[in-house]
């Protein structure tokens, strides 16, 4: 299995409070991705990271920051958690760009009550 | 806007029997075809990755491709009970995609025994 580890697993927050997840690999994977899952909507990409310091907007970004400031790292920030955010959050990371398939973390269980 | 479609489900096949999981793509530029297995309340796990045109086994699995007609699907054979879960397909559109792979919202098979 790819060495993926997201923290943390479960996670019961209230609106407005900001919220940090994290994805940690031991792959030394360019490539680090962040999706949401939500029943009906299946999985949708957040954010993404190319390399350190190097991310960018997927199809569901909006109230969603990231930073990677290591290959093993890539931090999602929710600035002011709402009610719409509430799903499985899974990292991915990915060794190549054309080709390559994803590999998953185990995911956070995020609830914003 | 770029989409993987997939039939819902759920799929209920008798223990032993072929299950067929059917997904279309809309973006004909697409190059690389992958099929995920996802069972209730894990994350997805990669099962096969298909590239060219044709079929292509890996023990009871078997995807195949037909980039014609924008379609790929996984035959699962003498499916079993273990075999239950959501049939994840995903494809990665090329140019420049930086690896973002569009995911069909799942197939949910059933084996009864």
């Amino acid at each position: 299995d790819a060495g993926i580890t997201q923290s943390p697993r479960h996670k019961v927050t209230e609106t407005g409070t900001p919220v940090t997840l994290r994805c940690h690999q031991t792959e030394n994977h360019r490539y680090m991705y962040w999706y949401r899952q939500d029943p009906g909507h299946g999985l949708r990409l957040i954010h993404y990271s190319y390399g350190v310091k190097d991310t960018d907007k997927g199809e569901v970004s909006d109230g969603y920051s990231v930073s990677r400031s290591k290959t093993e790292d890539f931090l999602l920030t929710l600035e002011s958690a709402t009610s719409s955010q509430t799903s499985v959050y899974f990292c991915a990371i990915s060794e190549f760009t054309l080709g390559s398939p994803l590999h998953f973390g185990n995911g956070t269980r995020l609830t914003v009550t | 806007q770029k989409e993987v479609e997939q039939n819902s489900g759920p799929l209920s096949v008798p223990e032993g029997a072929i299950a067929s999981l059917n997904c279309t793509y809309s973006d004909r530029g697409s190059q690389s075809f992958f099929w995920y297995r996802q069972y209730s309340g894990k994350s997805p796990e990669l099962i096969m990755s298909i590239y060219s045109n044709g079929d292509k086994e890996d023990g009871r699995f078997t995807a195949q491709l037909n980039k014609a007609s924008q379609y790929v699907s996984l035959l699962i054979r003498d499916s079993q009970p273990s075999d239950s879960a959501t049939y994840l397909c995903a494809v990665d559109p090329g140019g420049g995609s930086q690896g973002n792979l569009i995911f069909g919202k799942g197939t949910k098979l059933s084996v009864k025994p």
